[in-house]
């Protein structure tokens, strides 16, 4: 199976300033359609997970445009322009490009400073 | 709006069998356009894929569960199931069912809103 790792595992950002989160993936996630099936998803507090990136930089419905991804191949970065305090949460990066199965980083948690 | 909504018994014996429902409202199991798919997530822990399932009744499941794990349809109360059997503590976790796109290999768009299941004596 691919092995998704994540780093920072914990970030701590003051309100208004950027963050960023790197996803690696232990095989390349191009897929033989020629896409890159990596998403990323918000969890926040107690709730369930969302998705907010598809295909790599791709948002999804309703997300806001302070959130981008980038990344090729095996390495990906969510980026956070300016961090709110609604972005609190832990954010997954997950790849569906060897699917079956769906595997996911260990997640990055995200608060405030 | 799509809702997904997971049910079923929050405490399992271990050894015994994890049973849960996923009942799917504004939006047709019967849809040749998704799959329908279980994870979990054990206590302060990530994200886990146990399985898929298609309108036809064609299942994918996670080689590290696949010997314990069963999914159904049910389309005529718009519904898919897990099971889950022989379980143990390491079983415990909040359970989502979601859906995903069956024309490409996005992760889910749509999440039910999660259930806790703890095993235990």
């Amino acid at each position: 199976d691919v092995v998704m790792t994540q780093s920072p595992l914990s970030l701590s950002v003051t309100l208004g300033q950027p963050a960023s989160i790197s996803c690696r993936s232990s095989q390349s996630l191009v897929h033989i359609t020629g896409n890159t099936y990596l998403n990323w998803f918000q969890q926040r507090p107690g709730q369930s997970p969302r998705r907010l990136i598809y295909q790599i930089s791709n948002r999804d419905s309703g997300v806001p445009d302070r959130f981008s991804g980038s990344g090729s191949g095996t390495h990906f970065t969510l980026n956070i322009s300016r961090v709110e305090a609604e972005d609190v949460g832990i954010y997954y990066c997950m790849q569906g490009s060897h699917w079956p199965p769906f595997t996911f980083g260990p997640g990055t948690k995200v608060d405030i400073k | 709006q799509l809702q997904l909504q997971e049910s079923g018994p929050g405490l399992v014996k271990p050894s015994e069998t994890l049973s849960l429902i996923c009942t799917v409202s504004g939006g047709s199991i019967s849809s040749s356009n998704y799959y329908w798919g279980w994870f979990r997530q054990p206590p302060g822990k990530g994200l886990e894929w146990i399985g898929s399932i298609y309108y036809n009744g064609n299942t994918y499941y996670d080689p590290s569960l696949e010997s314990r794990v069963a999914m159904s349809v049910h389309m005529p109360k718009n519904q898919f199931s897990l099971k889950v059997n022989s379980v143990t503590a390491a079983d415990t976790a909040v359970y989502y069912c979601a859906r995903h796109l069956s024309s490409n290999w996005e992760g889910p768009d749509s999440w039910g809103q999660g259930t806790l299941v703890t095993v235990s004596s």
